[in-house]
């Protein structure tokens, strides 16, 4: 079955405690990009990558990382999570930058919160 | 820059009802646009897109959108609700700087 698969589906941790969300497509995608989902601020953009070892920043790239090693893996580090980046997080892949090509599939969220 | 409004944030109607969801985008050149469907705990799934063409464009579920240049407008319709369409409802736009979306409309359908 095609699909996005992130983990974990939720997370508490507490501030500065360093931690991976892990993003893996299996439809040979190129493109593969991360958000965030806040209440009344809809889906912001934080990095996306274009192909393997191509990776740009976003929106709201502040306080994140991300690496691009293998085309189906996208993982999104917080290297020192502060409480403002509690959020569901949403990875997300398609064949082409953007949508223009094929549409984008989304994985189930990572919900995250940051005491 | 490009931009997209959802000017609703909350819509509630009634199960078996007319539902139109707004959208209003602004993009310079000639913009490719998307409505996505969040259902509670999912992520986000393709309704519709509209390229080029035909400015009425059908999508899955029963949904179908109207694209109005003059009024930089995309609205979303569906002639009869059901109460598996309770969700969060997405207008994306397409343009020079990636995908962008609305801050979406919640919808809640009433029995």
């Amino acid at each position: 079955e095609a699909q996005v698969t992130q983990n974990p589906r939720y997370l508490i941790t507490v501030t500065g405690k360093k931690l991976t969300v892990t993003c893996s497509q299996n439809m040979n995608h190129e493109y593969m990009s991360w958000y965030r989902q806040d209440p009344g601020l809809g889906l912001r953009q934080i990095y996306y990558s274009m192909n393997v070892e191509v990776t740009d920043k976003g929106d709201v790239p502040e306080g994140y990382k991300v690496s691009r090693k293998e085309k189906r893996n996208f993982p999104l580090i917080l290297e020192s999570p502060s409480p403002n980046q509690t959020s569901l997080y949403f990875c997300a892949s398609s064949f082409l930058q953007g949508a223009l090509f094929s549409p984008l599939h989304f994985g189930n969220g990572t919900r995250l919160t940051v005491t | 820059a490009q931009s997209v409004t959802q000017p609703d944030i909350h819509i509630t109607v009634s199960e078996g009802a007319s539902l139109e969801l707004r959208c209003n985008y602004s993009y310079g050149a000639t913009p490719y646009l998307f409505w996505y469907v969040q259902s509670p705990g999912q992520g986000l799934q393709l309704l519709l897109k509209y390229f080029s063409g035909d400015t009425l464009v059908q999508g899955i579920k029963g949904f179908e959108a109207e694209f109005k240049r003059s009024q930089s407008s995309f609205n979303l319709r569906k002639p009869s609700v059901h109460w598996s369409d309770a969700a969060e409802y997405f207008c994306a736009v397409d343009g020079a700087d990636g995908l962008t979306f609305g801050k979406g409309t919640h919808l809640i359908i009433q029995p």
